[in-house]
């Protein structure tokens, strides 16, 4: 099973600022990676797949690169709807598919 | 696209339940669709996979041989039969539809019923 492990856990950051998350799997899953974000009390909503290509509605500031077994998310100047839990989620090795542990992004 | 997950209730160890998932706004059939469970101590957990006609399905391992996911076209419906419940699965359980007819990313997810294992 691909373990993805994500850091930081947390992130304290101010409207404005780049973020920056990671995702690190166990072992490679080629570009088959995802992002989501999930706010409290909602679904999880995909961002990113395949490392690097935006979903269908998802504004140009989140960004996804990386292949093998490091990537990142990047947010390139934090809006305040932004403010959320970051998961990534691998099908490049399945099954089982597997998410990571998630980063939350919190107003400093 | 909308989904409607339903059946979540408090069952007893040892006990049975069937989740179900009403889809619309999409070609229901032609998209694989997903069962994924959410715990507060374990985060998000994928549980299972059905192909679009059914007859291709995937598990994972603490539910094999416990949970079917079966699908029903002519009803746009998506169900999940849990045997032999633990207190571990206890979760939210989302239905998740598939990005494309078998990517194996989820890009709508419906809002999750909530399955309490507890005697």
């Amino acid at each position: 099973e691909i373990v993805l492990t994500q850091s930081p856990t947390t992130l304290s950051l101010s409207p404005g600022e780049r973020a920056t998350l990671s995702c690190r799997a166990s072992q490679s899953v080629s570009s088959y990676l995802a992002w989501y974000q999930q706010k409290p009390g909602q679904a999880p909503r995909l961002l990113i797949y395949d490392a690097s290509n935006r979903a269908t509605g998802i504004p140009a500031r989140f960004s996804g690169s990386g292949s093998g077994t490091d990537f990142t998310l990047t947010i390139s100047s934090l809006e305040p709807e932004d403010f959320a839990v970051y998961y990534c989620q691998q099908r490049g090795n399945w099954p089982p598919l597997t998410f990571g542990g998630g980063t939350k992004v919190e107003i400093k | 696209v909308q989904l409607v997950e339903s059946g979540g209730v408090v069952v007893q160890p040892g006990g049975s339940l069937r989740l179900s998932c009403a889809a619309s706004g999409f070609t229901f059939e032609d998209y694989t669709m997903h069962w994924v469970r959410q715990t507060p101590g374990k985060g998000l957990e994928w549980v299972s996979l059905i192909n679009w006609d059914g007859s291709s399905t995937f598990y994972a391992a603490s539910v094999k041989g416990r949970f079917t996911i079966s699908r029903d076209n002519s009803k746009n419906s998506l169900y999940m039969q849990m045997n032999s419940l633990r207190t571990e699965d206890t979760a939210l359980y989302y239905c998740a539809k598939d990005k494309t007819a078998a990517g194996y990313y989820f890009d709508s997810w419906g809002q999750g019923t909530l399955v309490t294992v507890s005697s």
